[in-house]
């Protein structure tokens, strides 16, 4: 089976550091995603990891342990339009289907 | 990177009735997807769109209620078949180059059905 999980909801004022992290027990592995989803609007791509370790992107990095089935996305110097959902999302194999099974993804709120 | 746009970005249809939805994309793309996201959710795969053959659907999504097109390799649809309230979500369309990692999204769809 597949399973995703990560935090409902988040709060971080701004400025701050905050980490969102993601569980998953998926039959294989090709791949984790995270996305951003403002409201009303359409998932954007932050970042993709498909070895352990680090990856980072300006104030986004991305960690992932596969012998643990985690990740977490980092978020820097937080600002008010980082207000958003964030989406973790595996794919899984054959990498080459290209789809992508979504966690149901968690509520950042930035407070001044 | 792809854009994708959608028609139409919402509409309030009668149960018992059909809507199409078209996903357009600017470049030519290897592989399309149809999501639905349901209100307050996230991301459920509903098929893979495949160029000029029957779209591959996941479990829980069937050809009948879910009839899909792809006649190329930049334009897709998807029907939304027989509607009922429990139809009401966001569908996304969304697309994957070749050799490239990332899925871009459409803006969605908003359906509302009473």
């Amino acid at each position: 089976g597949q399973n995703i999980d990560q935090p409902t909801e988040m709060t971080a004022t701004e400025g701050a550091i905050v980490q969102i992290n993601c569980t998953y027990q998926t039959s294989g592995f090709n791949g984790l995603f995270w996305y951003q989803q403002h409201a009303g609007e359409a998932p954007t791509f932050l970042s993709y990891n498909v070895l352990d370790g680090l990856e980072e992107k300006g104030r986004f990095s991305s960690f992932l342990s596969r012998s643990k089935g985690y990740s977490y996305l980092l978020l820097k110097e937080l600002q008010m339009k980082d207000s958003a959902s964030y989406l973790c999302a595996v794919r899984p194999p054959p990498g080459n289907t290209g789809k992508l099974i979504f966690g149901q993804g968690t509520t950042l709120q930035v407070k001044p | 990177s792809a854009v994708i746009s959608q028609k139409p970005s919402r509409d309030i249809c009668q149960r018992g009735t059909s809507l199409t939805i078209q996903c357009q994309v600017d470049s030519q793309v290897t592989m399309m997807f149809w999501y639905r996201q349901q209100p307050g959710q996230s991301l459920t795969l509903i098929a893979t769109a495949n160029q000029g053959s029957e779209a591959t659907y996941e479990s829980g999504f069937v050809i009948d209620k879910f009839p899909i097109s792809r006649p190329n390799l930049t334009f897709s649809t998807l029907t939304v078949s027989n509607m009922s309230p429990e139809d009401s979500s966001i569908y996304l369309c969304s697309a994957l180059g070749e050799g490239v990692i990332e899925q871009y999204f459409g803006p969605g769809t908003r359906l509302t059905v009473t």
